[in-house]
């Protein structure tokens, strides 16, 4: 079992429509979490982090953890054809020395 | 803004050449890390440093050394260069406590012929 999973995708989402990604973790002491947005050819950029349980929301992005399921998303809101991107969860397990990304979901939003 | 600078975009080296990725960053941080991504494999941690001089092995570290002897600057260095080694990488940077963001370079894509 990957200690980070996500769906490779693609996803595909009409434009103002709303965007959900889904992560699971195995490391059930994980205390940190990530989301990194990925233009092809580029480095991933840090779009939100989340510590707590429940809804973090930061404009058109909301992200969501439940650490009961081992589970973090993110949705975005009125997608833009600008989201199209790969998006990378990121955890940091309970040993604290390292965060570990998944492979990464490819969202496409079509106009 | 967090600055973390890579110094080369694009490398073409040739087997067995020792290859240095350097990587600097401007905003004090203590952590640096190196990153290789691959299509399909992801992100995977190469090397790590929490301070001068200190360095950790992550989960891909054969084939590859590390160098931090300033806390602004992490290298990255392969020793005999193989064509398994054609990637991106990715320097990173993090303050000091644990649960900081990682903040990426613009990355280096070295192919080895």
């Amino acid at each position: 079992q990957k200690e980070v999973e996500q769906n490779s995708g693609p996803l595909s989402v009409p434009e103002g429509a709303i965007a959900s990604l889904n992560c699971t973790y195995s490391d059930r002491g994980s205390q940190s979490f990530f989301w990194y947005r990925q233009y092809s050819g580029k480095s991933p950029e840090l779009i939100m982090f989340i510590y707590s349980n429940g809804d973090k929301e930061d404009g058109r992005f909301t992200a969501q953890l439940n650490k009961a399921s081992q589970y973090v998303s993110l949705l975005i809101r009125d997608s833009q054809p600008s989201d199209s991107a790969t998006y990378l969860c990121a955890v940091l397990g309970s040993s604290a020395s390292k965060i570990i990304f998944g492979s990464g979901t490819r969202l496409s939003i079509r106009p | 803004d967090v600055k973390v600078t890579q110094s080369s975009r694009y490398l073409v080296k040739r087997t067995g050449e020792k290859v240095f990725l350097e990587c600097v960053q401007d905003m004090d941080h203590e952590n640096m890390f190196w990153y290789r991504q691959d299509p399909g494999l992801g992100l995977r941690l190469i090397y790590f440093s929490y301070d001068v001089k200190m360095k950790e092995k992550g989960d891909i570290p054969e084939g590859y050394s590390v160098s931090r002897e300033k806390k602004e600057r992490f290298s990255l260095i392969l020793e005999s260069a193989s064509t398994n080694q054609t990637s991106m990488y990715l320097c990173a940077s993090s303050q000091g406590t644990h649960n900081s963001p990682l903040h990426f370079g613009n990355g280096t894509r070295l192919t080895v012929t």
